[in-house]
């Protein structure tokens, strides 16, 4: 069946900008989580969602952070006043509940670069 | 705060050789531990697993063991192939619900 799928694949902006960034979960999953591989800094969690609870956003690094699920399924990373230090790879995964019990599955990412 | 701490690479080795990257973490309480595989040009994957102290996760000839005494998770694979060549991360759950991961560790395996 179909993965976890990203959109766009690469992204170029400049500094200021505000960008989107779209997640397809695969379908069912009711848990969605957002990361960020970016050198020298490894893999960072940003936000999770789970079924209509109220998101963890304890892993978001400034304001300028957003997202949203619409619906329970797709999700969108917002950044806004894009900085340089934004620059990454940004990796969406979902798991079909939340917890330790349910593998994480990762979409190929959305490569970011704020020029 | 928690964090996951893995040994630096790039890690080089000839096939066939034995493979041993390390993994220690911290946490309250015991929590779920992982490892996980990105192979070049592809999306991140779930290597292996443990759930508990004295679990060994495998998977592809690779295993750990969670060791609660050391707080270890270290990655072995007895006869490393070409195949094998990657980026690997260990990580751990946090409270139940994301994933906290160490930075990676890039193994180049060559014939």
């Amino acid at each position: 069946g179909a993965g976890v799928s990203q959109s766009p694949s690469n992204k170029v902006t400049e500094k200021g900008k505000d960008v989107e960034l779209r997640c397809d979960p695969i379908s069912g999953h009711t848990a969605l989580y957002w990361y960020r591989q970016s050198l020298g800094q490894g893999l960072e969690f940003l936000i999770y969602f789970q079924g209509n609870s109220a998101p963890d956003k304890s892993g978001l690094p400034s304001d300028r952070f957003s997202a949203e699920r619409t619906g329970g399924s797709v999700s969108t990373l917002t950044i806004q006043r894009t900085q340089q230090e934004d620059s990454a790879v940004y990796l969406c995964a979902s798991s079909l509940a939340g917890g330790p019990d349910y593998e994480q599955y990762f979409g190929p990412g959305t490569r970011l670069t704020v020029t | 705060g928690d964090s996951v701490t893995q040994m630096e690479g790039p890690v080089t080795l000839s096939e066939e050789a034995f493979l041993t990257i390390n993994c220690t973490y911290t946490a309250t309480g015991y929590p779920s531990l992982f490892w996980y595989v990105q192979y070049p040009g592809e999306g991140l994957q779930l290597l292996l697993k443990a759930t508990k102290a004295d679990d060994k996760g495998s998977n592809k000839g690779f295993e750990a063991t969670y060791r609660k005494e050391t707080t270890s998770f270290h990655l072995e694979k007895g006869s490393v192939q070409v195949s094998d060549s990657a980026v690997y991360f260990c990580a751990r759950h946090q409270a139940g619900t994301a994933l906290i991961f160490g930075k990676g560790t890039t193994l180049s395996v060559s014939s």
